[in-house]
Protein backbone atom coordinates (compact mmCIF):
# COMPACT_ATOMS: atom_id res chain seq x y z
CA UNK A 1 0.00 0.00 0.00
CA UNK A 2 0.93 3.61 -0.79
CA UNK A 3 1.87 5.67 2.09
CA UNK A 4 3.86 9.51 2.73
CA UNK A 5 5.34 10.14 5.97
CA UNK A 6 6.23 14.32 5.71
CA UNK A 7 9.41 13.79 8.33
CA UNK A 8 8.63 17.47 10.50
CA UNK A 9 5.65 18.57 11.45
CA UNK A 10 6.96 22.27 11.60
CA UNK A 11 10.16 23.48 10.12
CA UNK A 12 11.12 27.35 11.09
CA UNK A 13 14.13 29.52 9.25
CA UNK A 14 14.93 33.12 8.99
CA UNK A 15 13.99 35.22 6.07
CA UNK A 16 17.12 34.64 3.24
CA UNK A 17 17.93 31.59 4.59
CA UNK A 18 17.54 28.01 3.00
CA UNK A 19 14.45 25.61 3.13
CA UNK A 20 14.47 21.75 3.28
CA UNK A 21 11.31 19.99 3.96
CA UNK A 22 11.47 16.54 3.91
CA UNK A 23 8.99 13.85 2.85
CA UNK A 24 9.37 9.76 2.37
CA UNK A 25 7.08 7.43 0.30
CA UNK A 26 6.24 4.16 -0.01
CA UNK A 27 4.80 2.88 -3.01
CA UNK A 28 4.79 -0.31 -4.81
CA UNK A 29 4.76 1.30 -8.22
CA UNK A 30 6.09 3.88 -10.04
CA UNK A 31 4.63 6.94 -8.13
CA UNK A 32 3.33 10.12 -9.35
CA UNK A 33 4.37 12.60 -6.26
CA UNK A 34 3.38 16.26 -5.74
CA UNK A 35 4.23 18.81 -3.29
CA UNK A 36 1.12 21.23 -2.65
CA UNK A 37 1.04 24.36 -0.22
CA UNK A 38 -1.72 25.83 1.44
CA UNK A 39 -1.89 29.28 3.00
CA UNK A 40 -4.47 30.27 5.75
CA UNK A 41 -7.96 30.11 4.78
CA UNK A 42 -6.94 28.92 1.39
CA UNK A 43 -7.33 25.65 -0.70
CA UNK A 44 -4.09 23.54 -1.69
CA UNK A 45 -2.21 24.74 -4.26
CA UNK A 46 0.51 22.60 -6.86
CA UNK A 47 4.06 23.42 -6.63
CA UNK A 48 5.41 20.60 -8.51
CA UNK A 49 4.90 17.41 -10.08
CA UNK A 50 6.95 14.34 -10.06
CA UNK A 51 6.78 12.19 -13.27
CA UNK A 52 9.50 10.59 -13.86
CA UNK A 53 10.48 12.48 -16.75
CA UNK A 54 13.47 13.65 -14.38
CA UNK A 55 14.68 13.59 -10.74
CA UNK A 56 15.24 17.18 -10.19
CA UNK A 57 11.56 18.71 -10.70
CA UNK A 58 11.33 22.80 -10.75
CA UNK A 59 8.31 24.32 -9.35
CA UNK A 60 6.86 27.63 -8.49
CA UNK A 61 8.03 30.26 -6.58
CA UNK A 62 11.83 28.98 -6.12
CA UNK A 63 10.53 25.36 -5.11
CA UNK A 64 12.69 22.14 -6.08
CA UNK A 65 12.30 19.12 -5.23
CA UNK A 66 14.51 15.91 -5.56
CA UNK A 67 13.18 12.53 -6.35
CA UNK A 68 15.70 9.42 -5.41
CA UNK A 69 14.00 6.09 -5.64
CA UNK A 70 16.95 4.40 -3.69
CA UNK A 71 16.03 6.85 -0.81
CA UNK A 72 12.24 6.76 -1.34
CA UNK A 73 12.32 10.50 -0.79
CA UNK A 74 11.19 13.21 -2.28
CA UNK A 75 12.31 16.25 -0.03
CA UNK A 76 11.28 19.58 -0.92
CA UNK A 77 13.53 23.05 -1.08
CA UNK A 78 14.35 26.76 -1.46
CA UNK A 79 17.76 28.24 -1.75
CA UNK A 80 15.94 31.88 0.16
CA UNK A 81 13.39 31.74 2.18
CA UNK A 82 10.52 34.76 1.85
CA UNK A 83 8.51 35.68 4.35
CA UNK A 84 5.50 34.97 1.56
CA UNK A 85 6.88 31.00 2.04
CA UNK A 86 5.11 30.90 5.47
CA UNK A 87 2.55 28.49 4.89
CA UNK A 88 1.39 24.36 5.41
CA UNK A 89 3.23 21.95 3.22
CA UNK A 90 1.97 18.87 1.63
CA UNK A 91 3.45 15.87 -0.19
CA UNK A 92 1.57 13.86 -1.87
CA UNK A 93 1.75 10.40 -3.76
CA UNK A 94 -0.56 8.96 -5.91
CA UNK A 95 -2.74 5.62 -4.84
CA UNK A 96 -1.54 3.63 -8.37
CA UNK A 97 -2.84 0.26 -6.44
CA UNK A 98 -6.46 1.55 -7.91
CA UNK A 99 -7.76 2.71 -11.54
CA UNK A 100 -8.36 6.02 -9.71
CA UNK A 101 -7.13 9.40 -9.43
CA UNK A 102 -6.66 9.07 -5.88
CA UNK A 103 -3.99 10.80 -4.13
CA UNK A 104 -2.82 10.15 -0.20
CA UNK A 105 -1.18 12.97 1.85
CA UNK A 106 1.05 13.59 4.13
CA UNK A 107 0.26 14.98 7.38
CA UNK A 108 1.78 18.15 6.60
CA UNK A 109 4.79 20.59 7.34
CA UNK A 110 3.93 24.14 8.58
CA UNK A 111 7.05 26.32 7.55
CA UNK A 112 7.27 29.41 9.36
CA UNK A 113 9.62 32.54 8.37
CA UNK A 114 11.10 34.66 10.66
CA UNK A 115 12.16 38.07 9.58
CA UNK B 1 -11.09 32.70 -13.73
CA UNK B 2 -12.86 30.77 -10.84
CA UNK B 3 -11.74 27.43 -11.06
CA UNK B 4 -13.51 25.75 -7.93
CA UNK B 5 -16.21 27.17 -5.97
CA UNK B 6 -17.55 25.77 -2.81
CA UNK B 7 -20.47 27.12 -1.20
CA UNK B 8 -20.68 28.07 1.67
CA UNK B 9 -17.54 29.09 3.14
CA UNK B 10 -18.73 28.78 6.85
CA UNK B 11 -20.95 27.07 8.23
CA UNK B 12 -22.68 25.84 11.86
CA UNK B 13 -25.30 23.46 12.49
CA UNK B 14 -27.05 21.37 15.53
CA UNK B 15 -25.86 17.97 16.15
CA UNK B 16 -28.63 15.80 14.01
CA UNK B 17 -29.48 18.86 11.14
CA UNK B 18 -28.63 17.74 7.52
CA UNK B 19 -26.77 20.14 5.20
CA UNK B 20 -25.11 20.13 1.86
CA UNK B 21 -22.53 21.04 0.60
CA UNK B 22 -22.02 22.17 -2.89
CA UNK B 23 -19.00 22.04 -5.30
CA UNK B 24 -18.97 23.38 -8.88
CA UNK B 25 -15.56 23.40 -11.51
CA UNK B 26 -15.65 25.65 -14.72
CA UNK B 27 -12.08 23.98 -16.07
CA UNK B 28 -14.47 21.04 -17.87
CA UNK B 29 -12.51 18.42 -15.80
CA UNK B 30 -13.85 14.90 -15.56
CA UNK B 31 -13.09 13.72 -12.09
CA UNK B 32 -14.06 15.45 -9.00
CA UNK B 33 -13.35 15.00 -5.05
CA UNK B 34 -13.99 15.57 -1.64
CA UNK B 35 -11.68 15.24 1.36
CA UNK B 36 -12.18 16.72 4.73
CA UNK B 37 -8.89 18.29 6.60
CA UNK B 38 -7.99 17.66 9.67
CA UNK B 39 -5.54 18.94 12.26
CA UNK B 40 -1.85 16.93 12.13
CA UNK B 41 -3.93 14.47 9.88
CA UNK B 42 -3.73 16.12 6.10
CA UNK B 43 -6.65 15.27 4.17
CA UNK B 44 -8.18 12.81 3.37
CA UNK B 45 -10.78 11.32 0.85
CA UNK B 46 -14.21 11.29 1.93
CA UNK B 47 -15.58 10.13 -1.89
CA UNK B 48 -14.73 10.62 -5.29
CA UNK B 49 -16.45 10.91 -9.11
CA UNK B 50 -13.95 10.02 -11.79
CA UNK B 51 -16.52 10.84 -14.07
CA UNK B 52 -19.95 12.17 -14.65
CA UNK B 53 -22.59 9.36 -13.71
CA UNK B 54 -20.01 7.41 -11.74
CA UNK B 55 -18.92 7.73 -7.52
CA UNK B 56 -16.86 6.00 -5.32
CA UNK B 57 -16.27 5.89 -1.72
CA UNK B 58 -12.81 6.61 -0.29
CA UNK B 59 -11.48 6.76 2.74
CA UNK B 60 -13.83 7.81 5.31
CA UNK B 61 -17.35 7.71 3.55
CA UNK B 62 -19.41 6.88 6.95
CA UNK B 63 -21.94 9.50 7.42
CA UNK B 64 -21.84 11.06 3.87
CA UNK B 65 -23.65 10.96 0.64
CA UNK B 66 -22.75 12.27 -2.24
CA UNK B 67 -24.55 13.31 -5.91
CA UNK B 68 -22.72 14.25 -9.23
CA UNK B 69 -25.29 16.18 -10.43
CA UNK B 70 -23.48 17.02 -13.92
CA UNK B 71 -19.80 17.36 -15.64
CA UNK B 72 -19.60 20.66 -13.42
CA UNK B 73 -21.40 19.88 -9.55
CA UNK B 74 -20.28 17.59 -6.82
CA UNK B 75 -22.11 18.22 -3.60
CA UNK B 76 -21.73 16.23 -0.16
CA UNK B 77 -24.48 15.32 1.97
CA UNK B 78 -24.63 14.79 5.92
CA UNK B 79 -27.28 13.31 6.16
CA UNK B 80 -27.63 13.60 10.64
CA UNK B 81 -24.13 16.00 11.34
CA UNK B 82 -22.19 14.84 14.21
CA UNK B 83 -19.75 16.57 16.56
CA UNK B 84 -16.70 14.37 15.06
CA UNK B 85 -17.72 15.86 11.55
CA UNK B 86 -16.30 19.05 12.53
CA UNK B 87 -13.76 19.97 10.08
CA UNK B 88 -12.87 21.68 6.99
CA UNK B 89 -14.05 20.05 3.63
CA UNK B 90 -12.14 20.57 0.32
CA UNK B 91 -13.41 19.68 -3.10
CA UNK B 92 -11.08 19.18 -5.43
CA UNK B 93 -11.21 18.76 -9.69
CA UNK B 94 -8.91 16.95 -12.01
CA UNK B 95 -8.47 16.44 -15.65
CA UNK B 96 -8.94 13.26 -16.15
CA UNK B 97 -6.88 10.43 -14.93
CA UNK B 98 -4.87 7.95 -16.79
CA UNK B 99 -3.09 4.75 -14.74
CA UNK B 100 -0.01 6.13 -13.58
CA UNK B 101 -0.46 9.47 -14.90
CA UNK B 102 -1.84 11.51 -12.15
CA UNK B 103 -3.28 15.31 -13.17
CA UNK B 104 -2.44 18.22 -10.38
CA UNK B 105 -5.93 18.39 -8.74
CA UNK B 106 -7.47 22.07 -8.55
CA UNK B 107 -8.67 22.66 -4.95
CA UNK B 108 -11.52 25.41 -3.72
CA UNK B 109 -11.20 27.65 -0.62
CA UNK B 110 -12.86 25.05 1.91
CA UNK B 111 -16.25 25.17 3.94
CA UNK B 112 -15.73 25.38 7.41
CA UNK B 113 -18.18 23.56 9.34
CA UNK B 114 -18.51 23.24 12.96
CA UNK B 115 -21.22 20.77 14.41
CA UNK B 116 -21.72 21.81 18.15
Amino acid sequence: AQSVTQLDSHVSVSEGTPVLLRCNYSSSYSPSLFWYVQHPNKGLQLLLKYTSAATLVKGINGFEAEFKKSETSFHLTKPSAHMSDAAEYFCVVSDSSSNTGKLIFGQGTTLQVKP
Amino acid sequence: NAGVTQTPKFQVLKTGQSMTLQCAQDMNHNSMYWYRQDPGMGLRLIYYSASEGTTDKGEVPNGYNVSRLNKREFSLRLESAAPSQTSVYFCASETSYSRGQNQPQHFGDGTRLSIL
